[in-house]
């Protein structure tokens, strides 16, 4: 069965500060798909970035990147330079190739960015 | 830029009722989703729908849920007879449904909250 891992519940940090958010995955697919969605207070889930296994190239994205390393199934997301508008649960998703292509979802981390 | 939109934004229901959720997947889009969140919980998969057929259901996809595209456009969850523990946001997504190009990204629907009481 899949499981994602967000070990961290909550992190506080002061803005321009730079956090990392831990996602570990468990699937025994050999073909999968990584995700980072943002939930900010509002509720809605915004999509961040789609990774599959055959790319552990890491991504950087303005403020924000992706570290994959496949040899300990993680898939961590740094933001630089923290700002108050980045306060939001981020959730880290799993998906396999073919059949409905259902995401699992870790818990969630709530990262508040204080001024 | 399309975008999957839900109604009711918000719902209270009282238990035992009926309620039907409503969803306007992306135009082009063929692979429609359902999840729900608790309050301050993880996000869990419903049911997938493809084809005008489930494609895939959770355990928590139990008689008491139905899902339907009544046309071109609407996606909608019925719940028959709410619970209190029903009580919970619900997120609608859809895919392109171009299989073979990989797990794609799905793209959510700004959710219902619903509130059995």
């Amino acid at each position: 069965a899949q499981k994602v891992t967000q070990a961290q519940t909550e992190i506080s940090v002061v803005e321009k500060e730079d956090v990392t958010l831990d996602c570990v995955y468990e699937t025994r697919d050999t073909t999968y798909y990584l995700f980072w969605y943002k939930q900010p207070p509002s509720g809605e889930l915004v999509f961040l970035i789609r990774r599959n296994s055959f790319d552990e190239q890491n991504e950087i994205s303005g403020r924000y990147s992706w570290n994959f390393q496949k040899s300990t199934s993680s898939f961590n997301f740094t933001i630089t330079a923290s700002q108050v508008v980045d306060s939001a649960v981020y959730f880290c998703a799993l998906s396999s190739q073919g059949g409905s292509e259902k995401l699992v979802f870790g818990k969630g981390m709530k990262l508040t960015v204080n001024p | 830029e399309p975008e999957v939109t839900q109604t009711p934004s918000h719902q209270v229901t009282q238990m035992g009722q009926e309620v039907i959720l409503r969803c306007v997947p992306i135009s082009n889009h063929l692979y429609f989703y359902w999840y729900r969140q608790i309050l301050g919980q993880k996000v869990e998969f419903l049911v997938s729908f493809y084809n005008n057929e489930i494609s895939e259901k959770s355990e928590i996809f139990d008689d008491q849920f139905s899902v339907e595209r009544p046309d071109g456009s609407n996606f909608t969850l019925k719940i028959r007879s709410t619970k209190l523990e029903d009580s919970a946001m619900y997120f609608c997504a859809s895919t392109p449904g171009n299989r073979g190009r990989g797990a794609e990204t799905q793209y959510f629907g700004p959710g219902t909250r619903l509130l059995v009481l």
